[in-house]
C-alpha cells in the first residue's frame, strides 16, 4: 500500500520552462489537494479537487493548472515557471465521512528550483 | 491576519518535560481541527485530531476552546524522538474540506 506518491521528487527549472507535477494515491480517496510550502508560511492550499473531473481553486492558484481525469491522479502544471514558485509542493488526499472531513493524508513532496 | 496563528517557537526543553503549543483561528464557524507533525524535510503526518470535549492520546493532549477559538497541545514526558514541527490544522467552512494550517511550531528535545 504506497499512500500518496509524487513525482518527480526534485527538480530544477529555467524560468519559462513547463512542467507537471504528478500524483497517485491508491487508497480510493474523493479529495485530492495541492500545497506549497514556503519557509514561515506553513502550507498554502494552490487547488484541489472534490472528485474525478473536478477540481477547485485554493488559496494560491495564480500561475497553476491541475487536472483529475483519474479519480486515483491529481496533476499540477506549471505552464511557464517563475522564480516565486520556488517551493517544496506536497500532494494530500482525503475522505469524507457523513460530511465531517477527515484527516489528510500526504506524499513525501516534490523540491522544486525555479532558476 | 492568518487565518490560523501559531508561535513559531522554537521551544527547547529538556527531556521528560512537559510543553504546551496554542494555536489561534480566526473563522468562527470552524469545525474541524488536527495537529500535525512535520519532521525536517519531510511530509506532514497527522498526529491527533482534536474534538470538543478534549482528547488524549499517550502522553499528548489536544483541547479546543471555541469562545476563545484556540486549540492547544500538550506534550507530557517529551521524549527526544518529539522534536519535529508541529502544525494547526483548521477546516475553512463552506470549502469542501479546505484545510488552513498553521505556519507551525518548532519544538526541539534535548538530552
Amino acid at each position: 500500500n504506497a499512500g500518496v506518491t509524487q513525482t518527480p521528487k526534485f527538480r530544477v527549472l529555467k524560468t519559462g520552462q513547463s512542467m507537471t507535477l504528478l500524483c497517485a494515491q491508491d487508497m480510493n480517496h474523493e479529495y485530492m489537494y495541492w500545497y506549497r510550502q514556503d519557509p514561515g508560511m506553513g502550507l498554502r492550499l494552490i487547488h484541489y479537487s472534490v472528485g474525478e473531473g473536478t477540481t477547485a481553486k485554493g488559496e494560491v492558484p495564480d500561475g497553476y493548472n491541475v487536472s483529475r481525469l483519474k479519480k486515483q491522479n491529481f496533476l499540477l502544471g506549471l505552464e511557464s515557471a517563475a522564480p516565486s514558485q520556488t517551493s517544496v509542493y506536497f500532494c494530500a488526499s482525503s475522505y469524507i465521512i457523513g460530511g465531517a472531513d477527515q484527516p489528510q493524508h500526504f506524499g513525501d513532496g516534490t523540491r522544486l528550483s525555479i532558476l | 491576519r492568518k487565518e490560523v496563528e501559531q508561535d513559531p517557537g522554537p521551544f527547547n526543553v529538556p527531556e521528560g518535560a512537559t510543553v504546551a503549543f496554542n494555536c489561534t483561528y480566526s473563522n468562527s464557524a470552524s469545525q474541524s481541527f488536527f495537529w500535525y507533525r512535520q519532521d525536517c524535510r519531510k511530509e506532514p503526518k497527522l498526529l491527533m485530531s482534536v474534538y470538543s470535549s478534549g482528547n488524549e492520546d499517550g502522553r499528548f493532549t489536544a483541547q479546543l476552546n471555541r469562545a476563545s477559538q484556540y486549540i492547544s497541545l500538550l506534550i507530557r514526558d517529551s521524549k527526544l524522538s518529539d522534536s519535529a514541527t508541529y502544525l494547526c490544522v483548521v477546516n475553512s467552512v463552506g470549502r469542501n474540506n479546505d484545510m488552513r494550517f498553521g505556519a507551525g511550531t518548532r519544538l526541539t528535545v534535548k538530552p
